[in-house]
């Protein structure tokens, strides 16, 4: 099952600089999304979401785009800072269910 | 900030041996949901709970598997019989109404011997 996809295991990227984590699905019939963040023996917090009406959500530092057509999210953090060393999921919702679809998740490092 | 509780936070079990993992959702939530986390694998739905009764379940979650509301704050997931691959993360989760964002707890590590 391979829904919702993170390609990229591993993100390594500069404290102040951007990080920006990718995800794809296959199923048009998602309409929500959202991205979580995970440290180690803690569960999935989640960071930010955006509805499929929208292309764009901003919330402070994150910001997630939606490309429907390209059937792609993607999430920016601006600045990194090393608090932000995590696990990123990225998880999507289809619209009548209630399980969220995750990805495999995407392991970021920002480097002081 | 209010927080989805889960105890225990391990919990080592023989198998064939039934396990209770509990969790108390935010209290003013409506939407209840298990999660569990294979190591290396995807974190998968198993089930979802609302005005006492299952809403939605996966094909993972068979017979062994039940959940139950036992009183106003503790939502528990049981596995009657348990086998080696139920070793897993379990998370338990929780939302407002549907389609709001899930929290989750920091889960149950379940180990089976």
């Amino acid at each position: 099952d391979q829904q919702v996809k993170q390609n990229s295991p591993s993100l390594s990227v500069q404290e102040g600089r951007i990080s920006i984590l990718n995800c794809d699905y296959t199923n048009s019939m998602f309409d929500y999304f959202l991205w979580y963040k995970k440290y180690p023996a803690e569960g999935p917090t989640f960071l930010i979401s955006i509805s499929s009406i929208k292309d764009k959500n901003e919330d402070g530092r994150f910001t997630v785009f939606l490309n429907k057509s390209a059937k792609h999210l993607s999430l920016h953090i601006v600045p990194s800072q090393p608090g932000d060393s995590a696990v990123y999921f990225c998880a999507a919702d289809q619209g009548g269910s209630e399980k969220l679809v995750f990805g495999k998740g995407t392991k970021l490092t920002v480097n002081p | 900030e209010p927080e989805v509780t889960q105890t225990p936070s391990h919990q080592v079990t023989q198998m064939g041996q039934e396990v209770i993992l509990r969790c108390v959702p935010i209290s003013n939530h409506l939407y209840f949901y298990w999660y569990r986390q294979i190591l290396g694998q995807k974190v998968e739905f198993l089930v979802s709970f609302y005005n006492n009764e299952i809403s939605e379940k996966s094909e993972i979650f068979d017979d062994q598997f039940s959940v139950e509301r036992p009183d106003g704050s503790n939502f528990t997931l049981k596995i009657r019989s348990t086998k080696l691959e139920d070793s897993a993360m379990y998370f338990c989760a929780s939302s407002e109404v549907k389609s709001q964002p899930q929290h989750f707890g920091d889960g149950t590590r379940l180990s089976i011997l």
